[in-house]
């Protein structure tokens, strides 16, 4: 059981906007602004996307935006396009019982 | 240009050490960042190992810091990685990636699939 809960699937149409939670404690997510998002298509290791909860890395189309409320992050892609689809993952920073990171189980986006 | 690069056995047998080492091209181990590791079993999803700064200060995943070594070598600019009494379940692909602090892994490298079986 991963330490951070995300939906299993999300699906959008293209052009629409689809937003993925997740889920975590006061210990991580809720506690540190340090929440990232990663993309991960079949076959390929993960590429990050939104890094502490809002920033975008040189690179990172604006359609991608991440937020945080209390123990819950989001990742928000608007204009949804067909090389959207992929796996996405939530990572956190969480200091209990010592400095690591902890991972969400994953969220397939698929573009209907 | 920042690469990093897996390399070690592809199979190992249950009980026995799974041993990997990255090697990074483009920037210093020697440096501010951490070097960490991150595995995924077949269809499943992440799970963060460790990592390592060139200060010695080392990150451990709880549940895994009984079984897990990592080490940097500033000589060949490269990072290791072992993880002791392997079963099924240490079965996965093996990423090794820059972090750049907080909960992020800007680069990886391309990943290696280590099979633990008999």
């Amino acid at each position: 059981q991963s330490a951070l809960t995300q939906p299993v699937s999300v699906s959008g149409s293209p052009g629409q906007s689809i937003t993925i939670s997740c889920i975590g404690t006061s210990d991580d997510v809720g506690g540190y602004d340090y929440v990232s998002w990663y993309q991960q298509h079949s076959g390929k290791a993960p590429k990050v996307m939104i890094y502490d909860v809002s920033y975008r890395p040189s690179g990172i189309s604006d359609r991608f935006s991440g937020s945080k409320s209390g123990n819950t992050a989001s990742l928000t892609i608007s204009g949804l396009q067909a090389e959207d689809e992929a796996d996405y993952y939530c990572g956190s920073y969480r200091n209990s019982p010592a400095s690591h990171v902890v991972f969400g189980g994953g969220t397939k986006v698929t573009v209907l | 240009q920042v690469q990093l690069q897996e390399s070690g056995p592809r199979l190992v047998k249950p009980s026995e050490t799974l041993s990997l080492t990255c090697a990074v091209s483009g920037v210093s181990v020697n440096n501010t960042y951490h070097w960490g590791w991150i595995r995924q079993p077949p269809g499943k999803g992440l799970e963060w190992i460790a990592n390592v700064k060139y200060t010695g200060y080392i990150n451990y995943n709880p549940s895994l810091k009984s079984r897990v070594t990592v080490s940097l070598d500033t000589s060949m600019n490269q990072f290791s990685l072992k993880l002791t009494s392997v079963d099924a379940a240490d079965t996965a692909v093996y990423y090794c990636a820059r972090d750049r602090g907080g909960a992020t892994s800007d680069i990886w490298g391309q990943g290696t699939l280590v099979t633990v079986s008999s």
